[in-house]
């Protein structure tokens, strides 16, 4: 079990669906992410949230779109997605932004686009 | 990001200690030394950070060299949950720093 909890822990999707991904933690970490993970290869950071503010953007197409409702959740929103966005969507948070505090990750949502 | 080396693959067996190598020639005077691992089908997880001083904890210890261009995981008995992939990261903030290719440890009984 992780601090970080993922729903859903699976999605399928179409390419022209719309659909969410969620991310809760209720650490009172000020700082969130979502990275995305392709199979055999390292996470990569697509957002960074601090204090519920986008902070960084790695330039990440904008059919992934961020929200940040309160300290506590961070959502992925998907849409029109291509079968390269297939992977595994991990969420992690920290205590704040810029400092040396662990990450603690969720396990991700594992993501096909069909 | 400053960069960092990890061997591809690892073996270790069961019981003994273990000694993860990572490069990083190219460290800043500010850089933290962070060391995440991955099990299969999970999200990584934090194993231990260190700035110059050797850093202990329940999971693992930190060897950093004098110099901060390399650095050594120690785990000091492996065992078969320890399998995984072994992140050495570089930053002030993990967050925000690249991970690379990591060191896939395999443990044999």
């Amino acid at each position: 079990d992780t601090e970080v909890t993922q729903t859903p822990k699976h999605l399928v999707m179409g390419m022209t669906n719309k659909k969410s991904l969620k991310c809760e933690q209720h650490m009172g970490h000020r700082a969130m992410y979502w990275y995305k993970q392709k199979a055999k290869k390292p996470p990569e950071l697509m957002f960074v949230y601090s204090y519920e503010k986008l902070s960084i953007n790695e330039s990440v197409p904008s059919r992934f779109s961020p929200e940040c409702p309160n300290s506590s959740l961070l959502n992925l929103h998907l849409h029109a997605l291509q079968p390269e966005d297939s992977a595994l969507y991990l969420c992690a948070s920290s205590q704040e932004e810029g400092t040396n505090s662990p990450l603690h990750f969720g396990n991700g949502t594992r993501l096909t686009v069909t | 990001d400053a960069k960092t080396t990890q061997p591809n693959s690892m073996e270790s067996n069961e019981e003994e200690p273990v000694h993860l190598p990572c490069n990083h020639s190219t460290i800043s005077g500010t850089d933290y030394i962070h060391w995440y691992r991955q099990l299969p089908s999970q999200g990584p997880e934090y194993v231990i950070h260190g700035l110059t001083s050797n850093v202990n904890n329940r999971m693992a210890s930190l060897a950093i060299a004098e110099d901060r261009k390399s650095s050594t995981l120690i785990l000091h008995r492996a065992t078969l949950r320890d399998a995984a992939v072994y992140y050495c990261i570089l930053g002030t903030n993990a967050g925000k720093s690249t991970f690379g290719d990591g060191t896939t440890l395999t443990v044999k009984p």
